[in-house]
């Protein structure tokens, strides 16, 4: 497995309160994605990173923030939890993006399952 | 937008048993990626498919890419116990190049 480590891997909150959830990966890789999953859902992605400090919103981004400030972190931010964010997030990483076939296959992490009450 | 539908959703088979599962895609795709999820596990990579018609095998999973790059499918020739899980495809769309997940098909294993 790719050295990808995610954190807290669970963790319990209350609506309105802020959460960050962590991603750490020790590959140098260039692009960090989040997504979260849920039943009939699949995979969605909500953030992604393409360097430091260089993100872009996926499709489901309302109501999540991202910040990368160094290559190996990429943080994802809850300002104010709400029930419907109740989910597992995985992050993943990949060498390159989509113009180099062969290295935008994506590594994911263990995953971080979050409930908010 | 994009979308990428696979099915069955569910699939139980006897352990010996062939298994397919169908991806489909309502935009043309570069590639696509194959993904498997152990129960309470992570997705992990399979495959990337490019070519049109394109087919790979991997031991007992056979993978194939539709001519129109539309499609795929990934079959399971004589299931095991140790294919039991979540597999997902990817396709990443040719004209705006994002990665979409399709929502998966669960295999289960009957022993």
């Amino acid at each position: 497995d790719a050295g990808i480590t995610q954190s807290p891997r669970h963790k319990v909150t209350e609506t309105g309160t802020p959460v960050t959830l962590r991603c750490h990966q020790t590959e140098n890789h260039r692009y960090m994605y989040w997504y979260r999953q849920d039943p009939g859902h699949g995979l969605r992605l909500i953030h992604y990173s393409y360097g430091v400090k260089d993100t872009d919103k996926g499709e489901v981004s309302d109501g999540y923030s991202v910040s990368r400030s160094k290559t190996e972190d990429f943080l994802l931010t809850l300002e104010s939890a709400t029930s419907s964010q109740t989910s597992v997030y995985f992050c993943a990483i990949s060498e390159s993006g989509p113009r180099r076939q062969g290295r935008d296959t994506q590594y994911f992490g263990p995953g971080t399952r979050l409930t908010v009450l | 937008g994009q979308q990428v539908m696979q099915i069955p959703q569910y699939q139980h088979v006897q352990e010996g048993e062939d298994f397919t599962t169908y991806c489909n895609s309502s935009t043309t795709l570069s590639n696509i990626q194959w993904y498997k999820q152990r129960p309470g596990g992570h997705p992990v990579f399979l495959i990337q498919l490019v070519k049109s018609g394109e087919v790979k095998k991997q031991k007992r999973l056979t993978f194939q890419f539709g001519e129109a790059k539309k499609n795929s499918s990934l079959h399971i020739t004589a299931t095991q116990t140790t294919d039991v899980g979540t597999y997902f495809c990817a396709g990443r769309d040719f004209g705006n190049e994002k990665l979409t997940f399709g929502t998966g098909t669960r295999l289960t294993i009957i022993p």
